[in-house]
């Protein structure tokens, strides 16, 4: 079965620092994956997704995430953090039987200080 | 295009009222999934309905939770009785078609934040 996995549940960086939100996942099979970003009282917004292919993924406003299939790993970065870039990011993989549906990590806090 | 709309925002209801919540996906989009979080835990699945048909619905909770989508068009669902372990934001999602629509990713609603009192 898939599961991921979202280590820490809040990140603070100052602003212009690095971003890195670390994902793990599992997977028995080639896993699509995905990154989503809540901004508050707003929905999730789709940030990238790897599905085959190039194994660095770039997405909106900057962000951008590699598929490491030996580490099993698909941490985002973001070279340099901005205010607006505060919000919840979720990390996903989608199933690959049944109704292939996506399973969701508990989501990483990001808050940036100016 | 318009995005997936999900009403109400929020909705407080007693213990055992029954509450229903709605979803219109985008236009055109097969696929249509709700989730549900708990305060400050993962986003769980719920179940997946692709048009009218529930594809998916392993994750509902228990016989309390009915959801359907008349037509392949809008979603509903219901909580009756609702429970106090009931509150959470429920979101909706909506994707174009494929396996499972999860090539393309998810739009999602901004969710309904429901507290059962």
């Amino acid at each position: 079965a898939q599961s991921v996995t979202q280590l820490g549940s809040h990140v603070s960086v100052s602003e212009g620092a690095l971003v890195l939100l670390r994902c793990n996942y599992s997977s028995s099979v080639p896993p699509y994956l995905f990154w989503y970003v809540q901004y508050p009282n707003q929905g999730l917004q789709l940030l990238l997704k790897y599905t085959t292919g190039a194994t660095l993924v770039k997405g909106i406003n900057g962000f951008e995430a590699e598929f490491k299939k030996s580490e099993t790993s698909f941490h985002l970065t973001k070279p340099s953090a901005h205010m607006s870039d505060a919000a919840e990011y979720f990390c996903a993989v989608r199933t690959n039987t049944g109704g292939f549906k996506t399973i969701f990590g508990a989501g990483t806090r990001l808050f940036v200080k100016a | 295009e318009a995005g997936v709309t999900q009403f109400p925002s929020h909705s407080v209801i007693e213990k055992g009222q029954t509450v229903t919540l709605r979803c219109d996906p985008i236009s055109g989009h097969d696929n249509l999934y709700w989730y549900r979080r708990v305060m400050g835990k993962e986003i769980k699945f719920l179940l997946h309905f692709v048009k009218e048909s529930k594809q998916d619905e392993s994750g509902m909770p228990n016989n309390r939770f009915l959801a359907e989508r008349t037509g392949g068009t809008y979603s509903t669902l219901k909580v009756q009785p609702a429970e106090l372990e009931d509150s959470g934001v429920y979101f909706c999602a909506s994707s174009q078609a494929g396996q499972g629509g999860g090539d393309y990713g998810y739009t999602f609603g901004s969710g309904t934040r429901l507290t059962v009192v």
